[in-house]
């Protein structure tokens, strides 16, 4: 079992939806981090979490440390929002990131 | 720098030969990691650095891979006598020191052997 999980590993919707993709994991960690890929692209950097809620224009991230749950929202989905986003955690006392296996989000038009 | 600079931005090699990726980070970064992303096995942590100092190698896929970083400013990755399975993007991030602060992450080395 991956240390983290991501869900759905796809996801469709038409344009101006809200969507949310789920990260579960299953150790100790000191921040988990929301990262976007475009196709072809670098990986940009959304939020870093250790606890409660953050707000970015129209994305919001949450975390639950008891329930070791975060969610990714997006609000007045548009097609540019298509992308690979990716949980990332990082253990306590581990150096670098673990990460899940990225939610590919298709946003229609 | 503004951002997190890699390079070459691409690379072709031949099995055998040995590579060298560089990472610029940004200006004031003390901490730099080395990342790997295959399409079998998505997104992997190679080796971090604190200032000059890598503390712990044992993310490094094997004894080929070696990393360095000078200055406490950029690090080159050096991959000796490639092989096909090394076949990835190297993605090199900074953040303003080790532990929970935000990443920046550089473009990224797509290395192909062949």
């Amino acid at each position: 079992k991956n240390e983290v999980e991501q869900s759905p590993q796809n996801l469709t919707a038409q344009e101006g939806e809200f969507i949310t993709i789920n990260c579960s994991y299953s150790v100790g960690i000191s921040a988990l981090h929301w990262l976007q890929q475009h196709p072809g692209g670098g990986i940009v950097s959304l939020f870093m979490l250790s606890s409660g809620k953050k707000k970015h224009g129209r994305l919001i991230a949450t975390i639950n440390i008891q329930e070791k749950h975060s969610s990714l929202h997006i609000t007045a989905s548009h097609p540019r929002d298509s992308a690979v986003y990716i949980c990332a955690v990082r253990s306590r006392g581990a150096d670098g990131l673990t990460f899940g296996k990225g939610t590919h989000l298709i946003i229609q038009p | 720098g503004a951002g997190v600079s890699q390079s070459p931005s691409n690379k072709v090699t031949e099995k055998g030969k040995d590579v060298e990726l560089r990472c610029d980070p940004i200006s004031g970064h003390t901490a730099l990691y080395w990342y790997r992303q295959s399409l079998g096995q998505g997104l992997e942590f190679l080796i971090y650095f604190q200032g000059n100092s890598a503390p712990d190698k044992s993310g490094l896929p094997s004894d080929r891979f070696s990393a360095e970083r000078t200055g406490g400013s950029v690090s080159t990755l050096t991959i000796q006598r490639t092989q096909q399975e090394d076949s990835a993007v190297y993605l090199c991030a900074s953040s303003l020191a080790v532990g929970p602060y935000g990443y920046t992450f550089g473009s990224g080395t797509r290395l192909t052997v062949v």
